[in-house]
Order: C-alpha cells, then sequence, then structure tokens
C-alpha cells in the first residue's frame, strides 16, 4: 500500500464547475500538506500549504486537512479550462524536508 | 516567486554513453536540492537529496553508482547519468529548498532524456 493514494482520474467537468480532490495517507506522522499543479511536460507548481489540520482559503482555491481521518482536500472554484493540468498532493513530517506525493489527478476542465 | 531552471530540457542520447542535467537555482541560494524521476502518468519519485558540499542521499534502490549527484555550490546542483539505457529514458525533475526548515520546495521545469 501506497502512503499516499490519489485517484488518477481523468476528472472532467464543465468550465464554471467546482473540481474536487482529495488524497488519503496512512503516516500520522505527516504535519505539512500540499497541493502542486503540474502541467504537461512541465515542473510541479506550488498552489496551497497547510500546516496540521484545518481549512486555507487563496482565492478560487480551498484546502482541507482532516487528520483524524488522514483525508485532506482541494477544491477549485469557478474552473477554468486553464484549470486543465495534474493536481499533486504532497506531504511530509514536522522534521526533515523530504515530501511524498500522490499519484496525481488529471483534470479536465471543458469550456 | 523563486525560479528554478534546468537545463537541458531534452536530451536524446545513445545506449551506454553518459548524460549531465544542470539544475540552478536563479534568485536564491539552496542548500539542499532534490532530484525526482517521473514516469508517462505516475507522479514524482524522490531519487535522492543532494546537499552543497556534501554527498547526496539516495533513496532505497537508486544506484548512487549509476546517478552521480553534485552539488558545488549554493545555486547548482548536477545529475549524471552513466552508461544510460533505454530504461533510464524518463523525465527528470530537481527541486531547490532555499530554507532548510521551510516546507517550500521549488522545481525545476524537468528535462527529458531519451535514450536511443
Amino acid at each position: 500500500q501506497k502512503e499516499v493514494e490519489q485517484d488518477p482520474g481523468p476528472l472532467s467537468v464543465p468550465e464554471g464547475a467546482i473540481v474536487s480532490l482529495n488524497c488519503t495517507y496512512s503516516n500520522s506522522a505527516f504535519q505539512y500538506f500540499m497541493w502542486y499543479r503540474q502541467y504537461s511536460r512541465k515542473g510541479p507548481e506550488l498552489l496551497m500549504y497547510t500546516y496540521s489540520s484545518g481549512n486555507k482559503e487563496d482565492g478560487r482555491f480551498t484546502a482541507q486537512v482532516d487528520k483524524s481521518s488522514k483525508y485532506i482536500s482541494l477544491f477549485i472554484r469557478d474552473s477554468q479550462p486553464s484549470d486543465s493540468a495534474t493536481y499533486l498532493c504532497a506531504m511530509r513530517v514536522a522534521a526533515g524536508n523530504k515530501l511524498t506525493f500522490g499519484g496525481g489527478t488529471r483534470v479536465l476542465v471543458k469550456p | 516567486g523563486a525560479v528554478v531552471s534546468q537545463h537541458p530540457s531534452r536530451v536524446i542520447c545513445k545506449s551506454g554513453t553518459s548524460v549531465k542535467i544542470e539544475c540552478r537555482s536563479l534568485d536564491f541560494q539552496a542548500t539542499t536540492m532534490f532530484w525526482y524521476r517521473q514516469f508517462p502518468k505516475q507522479s514524482l519519485m524522490l531519487m535522492a537529496t543532494s546537499n552543497e558540499g556534501s554527498k547526496a542521499t539516495y533513496e532505497q534502490g537508486v544506484e548512487k553508482d549509476k546517478f552521480l549527484i553534485n552539488h558545488a555550490s549554493l545555486t547548482l546542483s548536477t545529475l549524471t547519468v552513466t552508461s544510460a539505457h533505454p530504461e533510464d529514458s524518463s523525465f527528470y525533475i530537481c527541486s531547490a529548498n532555499p530554507d532548510p526548515g521551510s516546507y517550500e520546495q521549488y522545481f525545476g521545469p524537468g528535462t527529458r532524456l531519451t535514450v536511443t
């Protein structure tokens, strides 16, 4: 079993819809949770970062962490075709700087 | 935001030859850089952690003699794939950590290696 599980998709939504992404994990020591966006043949770009449990909002993006369930989510409101990409969750323990990535979910936003 | 560059962006080499990939932090110093490998439609797999002035720390299953990492300065790390074979064909991505205590990792654009 992988440490971080993420549905590979593809997740296809119409423009303007809410995109809902999530990851589950098994290591209760993870404290830092991140979401990255990766366009085809490009490096990942950090979208959101959350420490421990709670919610965080930044523009159209909302990240949620539920440590009791070992479950994190990313919501994208008013989705645009430019949001079409692969979204990767990543997490790390408090000490150290090594990230553990989920497999990524491919998202397609259709005009 | 902080910028990380990689060179080359794409390289094709013959089996048995060696290829060097550079990773540079353009506007910050990075005591730690990471090298990842990504297969098509798969996630990033950490290969090694590169610390400036010291030996790299390799993940389990990664051959250190095949994937040579050098982090000679605070802005440059190199990955050399030695005696490349077709199974080494992949997308190699580096990232740089500006602050060892920070969560932030800034990723390069990646290098597509094809071994024929």
